[in-house]
């Protein structure tokens, strides 16, 4: 059964605290992404990876940071230092950079 | 770096009305593909279009890529309730894009009943 997972599927911080997001792939995809969804909002690009031990940071990197030490998983780190991480986050693997992305169900993340 | 602006960002109709989404890049793209997202979900691909002036169907739904390959639109015909989500177009760039696609705002569909 192939596909791309995310957990957990709700996570809460406390403030100072550093969290990490586990997304999973068995697509055999090159490419992994993360993405910051706000409500009501579009998908805000956070960290790409196009090959492992190599990674990138997006749009809104600040405040997060990645790790790509095996193909199949990406985790994200959301660290003390992001101060409204409050959001749905996204993760997606594709092939090729340009092709068709694959999501996982997303984590939710509050902080308390 | 790239942009595709997409319009309207929230649409109601009436169940059985039509719904249009519309999609603008201001440089050429290589493809453009469309997701759908159902409240409280995960985006999910519908379709990639590649060539110029294309057209894909899929029941009720039909894409458009126009002749330069900067726009791109989704039409729903008598739009159901389980239509309702947020739909998404991507596009992707030639000879750059090392971070993928780059993602309209989306377009959030509001069916009443």
């Amino acid at each position: 059964d192939g596909g791309i997972t995310q957990s957990p599927k709700y996570l809460f911080r406390k403030e100072g605290q550093n969290v990490t997001l586990s997304c999973e792939q068995n697509l055999n995809h090159d490419a992994m992404y993360w993405y910051r969804q706000d409500p009501g909002q579009g998908l805000r690009l956070i960290y790409y990876s196009q090959i492992v031990n190599d990674f990138q940071k997006g749009d809104i990197a600040e405040g997060y940071s990645v790790s790509r030490e095996k193909k199949e998983s990406f985790p994200l780190t959301v660290t003390s230092a992001q101060k409204n991480p409050t959001a749905f986050y996204l993760c997606a693997s594709s092939g090729l950079a340009g092709g068709t992305q694959y999501f996982g169900p997303g984590t939710r993340l509050l902080v308390l | 770096g790239q942009q595709v602006m997409q319009i309207p960002q929230y649409q109601h109709v009436q169940e059985g009305e039509d719904f249009t989404t519309y999609c603008n890049s201001s440089t050429t793209l290589s493809n453009i593909q469309w997701y759908k997202q159902r409240p409280g979900g995960h985006p999910v691909f519908l379709i990639q279009l590649v060539k110029s002036g294309e057209v894909k169907k899929q029941k009720r739904l039909t894409f458009q890529f126009g002749e330069a390959k900067k726009n791109s639109s989704l039409h729903i015909t008598a739009t159901q309730t389980t239509d309702v989500g947020t739909y998404f177009c991507a596009g992707s760039y030639s000879g750059g894009g090392a971070d993928g696609l780059t993602f309209g705002k989306g377009t959030h569909l509001i069916i009443q009943p």
